[in-house]
């Protein structure tokens, strides 16, 4: 099926431990989007690439770095966990930034211990 | 800067009651418009948008929403609620002639559906 893909679907990090989040779409999307999820806090931004390579900060980048591999796929890197970081990760993508709807990826569920 | 309000954090309403969720926007121009879902456990899923035209849209499961410029608002409906409506909601807006600006999200209601 067309759409985004996150790998892995779970994850159990221990503090320090460093892991890469890899997402993949299939729709010859130019943009693509990773957030992250905490409880009342809704989807905030971490980084966005709006094109094949460039890359951007959003709203809370700290702790983490992206790689926008090819037009495909667009990597999540936790160099050394924290806690802090224990939330659900969504990538996304959409067919150009700005004004066009998002498709996304089903998460990846990370906790830090 | 823009921002997204949508002021319930948490509504329930009985099966087969109509629903209507709250959504406001603070931008200068004419913005784009978007209702995503998102099922326990999964990721969010485009209801409907809205870009130009005719303010009333229709969408997916039954949803619509109405865009009225004079209240800066965007607010989602649907008639009569089935129990499988119970999820998160998330309001979320574009902006014309952004650049590459990425969408700004709402914080989310979550529909509870009582029998």
């Amino acid at each position: 099926n067309a759409g985004v893909t996150q790998t892995p679907k779970f994850q159990v990090l221990k503090t320090g431990q460093s892991m890469t989040l890899q997402c993949a779409q299939d729709m010859n999307h130019n943009s693509m989007y990773w957030y992250r999820q905490d409880p009342g806090m809704g989807l905030r931004l971490i980084y966005y690439s709006a094109s094949e390579g460039t890359t951007d900060k959003g709203e809370v980048p700290n702790g983490y770095n992206v790689s926008r591999l090819n037009k495909r796929e667009f990597s999540l890197r936790l160099e050394s966990a924290a806690p802090s970081q224990t939330s659900v990760y969504f990538c996304a993508s959409s067919e150009m930034a700005g004004g066009y709807g998002y498709t996304f990826g089903s998460g990846t569920r990370l906790t830090v211990v | 800067a823009q921002s997204v309000t949508q002021p319930d954090i948490h509504i329930t309403v009985s099966e087969g009651a109509s629903l209507e969720l709250r959504c406001n926007y603070s931008y200068g121009a004419t913005p784009y418009l978007f209702w995503y879902v998102q099922s326990p456990g999964q990721g969010l899923q485009l209801l409907l948008k809205y870009f130009s035209g005719d303010t009333l849209v229709q969408g997916i499961k039954g949803f619509e929403a109405e865009f009225k410029r004079s209240q800066s608002s965007f607010n989602l409906r649907k008639p009569s609620v089935h129990w499988s409506d119970a999820a998160e909601y998330f309001c979320a807006v574009g902006f014309w002639n952004s650049g590459n600006t990425p969408l700004v999200f709402g914080k989310g209601t979550r529909l509870s559906v009582i029998a």
